[in-house]
């Protein structure tokens, strides 16, 4: 079965932690992306990889981190110095810059939770 | 630079009634324009693109898009609706002109399809 994996599917985060959400790819994509997804708002570019030991920022990468070491998981770390973590947080891939449309594959999501 | 619009929040339809969601679009040349849909906690799936070719594009369960260049429309159609049709959907759009292959994702518009 090919497909993206996301874990936890719930994570807590206490204040002043930081947690690390993983993405995980079994579709051979060179891209990979973080997305997060606030109720009305659609979905916000963090983060995202082209090809291995590479990564961007996107659009909202201040609080985040990430890391592309191997080409199948691109782990996501929510630093204390976001502020606002509570969202759903999605993981997606691509076949890459080349040779792709653009369609992109999506985890099922990790959901965060400040306690 | 590339910009897309669902200018519904929610879309109510009767079952078995045919089903329209809007999109709108902006690029600079040609577009890539994609429909996803997602199901409440769970990440987006895939549901149709249109890269060129026929205007009228056919996707998974029973969707369609129509591509309408003079109107920079790519609105999501349905003949007859279901009740589990009744999910969030979002519409994306990539400019190949624009040097990125990394889609801009609408606000996404709730399908509510009433028994």
């Amino acid at each position: 079965d090919g497909g993206i994996t996301q874990s936890p599917k719930y994570l807590f985060r206490k204040e002043g932690q930081n947690v690390t959400l993983s993405c995980e790819q079994n579709l051979n994509h060179d891209a990979m992306y973080w997305y997060r997804q606030d109720p009305g708002q659609g979905l916000r570019l963090i983060y995202y990889s082209q090809i291995v030991n590479d990564f961007q920022k996107g659009d909202i990468a201040e609080g985040y981190s990430v890391s592309r070491e191997k080409k199948e998981s691109f782990p996501l770390t929510v630093t204390s110095a976001q502020k606002n973590p509570t969202a759903f947080y999605l993981c997606a891939s691509s076949i890459g810059a080349s040779g792709s449309y653009g369609a992109q594959y999506f985890g099922p999501g990790t959901r965060l939770l400040v306690l | 630079a590339q910009s897309v619009a669902q200018p519904e929040d929610q879309v109510n339809v009767a079952e078995g009634n045919p089903l329209t969601v809007k999109c709108t679009y902006s690029v600079s040349g040609n577009p890539y324009l994609f429909w996803y849909v997602q199901y409440p906690n769970r990440g987006l799936q895939f549901l149709l693109k249109y890269i060129t070719g026929d205007n009228l594009v056919k996707g998974s369960y029973g969707f369609e898009a129509e591509f309408n260049k003079s109107q920079t429309s790519f609105h999501l159609k349905k003949p007859s609706a279901l009740v589990s049709d009744s999910a969030l959907y979002f519409c994306a759009v990539r400019d190949p002109a624009g040097g990125s292959y990394i889609p801009t994702f609408g606000r996404g518009t709730s399908l509510i399809v009433h028994p």
